[in-house]
């Protein structure tokens, strides 16, 4: 089945020790995003990738980062995590700008990775 | 994207019809109705959206009113695992982000 699959579902990592959490789909979706959702909060958008084009959210803070190196991957690096980053992290695709029924525009989620800093 | 307004929380019986409304009075004309669901430790799930006509699908209804200022997620047979964070979002057709509110989080009972 094509599906976002997100890989480690749980990640610990140590203050300040860079983390990279990574997502991949089968969907071969043009568009690619990363959101963060803290504990009892609704998901908050960090960026994403439309095709190769980066756009990043004017909140998002610098210590997040993000590499797309082709059409199924996409990866998340916090480079100096806090205690504040821990967090499930979610990646998403969609299809957007092509042809097609307009369901196609609906956003497909992964599980997430759950973020524990220590 | 428009603002949307949503009960914190509902109760349903398992079986029963789950009614979750949405207030969404600033919506623009070419803005989309839209509604995922998050069950416990998964990520969101699409569930249907609506432009001013009534959809149906095979997860839910969507009722819109006339004045498209609010609307209604209907799940006709509530089950155990609907349990889960329904968001209601409001954007437009082809646009890149979701923005997410903080939902209503139903809880189907025995």
């Amino acid at each position: 089945d094509a599906m976002v699959i997100q890989n480690p579902r749980y990640q610990v990592t140590q203050f300040g020790k860079p983390v990279t959490l990574s997502c991949s789909q089968t969907l071969n979706h043009n568009v690619m995003y990363w959101y963060q959702q803290k504990s009892s909060q609704a998901p908050k958008l960090l960026f994403h990738y439309y095709d190769k084009d980066f756009n990043n959210e004017a909140d998002t803070p610098d210590n997040f980062q993000s590499r797309r190196p082709n059409t199924s991957f996409c990866f998340l690096d916090i480079r100096s995590p806090g205690l504040g980053d821990a967090a499930m992290y979610l990646c998403a695709t969609s299809r957007l700008g092509l042809a097609g029924p307009s369901s196609y525009n609906e956003q497909f989620f992964g599980p997430g990775t759950r973020l524990t800093v220590l | 994207d428009a603002k949307t307004t949503q009960p914190t929380s509902m109760d349903c019986a398992e079986g029963r019809a789950a009614n979750l409304p949405c207030n969404h009075s600033t919506i623009s004309g070419n803005e989309y109705v839209y509604w995922y669901r998050q069950i416990h430790s998964q990520g969101p799930q699409y569930i249907i959206h609506g432009l001013k006509n009534n959809e149906t699908n095979e997860m839910a209804s969507l009722i819109i009113t006339e004045d498209r200022k609010s609307s209604t997620l209907i799940l006709p047979h509530a089950t155990l695992r609907d349990t889960a964070v329904y968001y209601c979002i409001v954007r437009v057709q082809g646009a890149q982000k979701l923005v997410f509110g903080q939902g209503t989080r139903l809880t189907i009972n025995p």
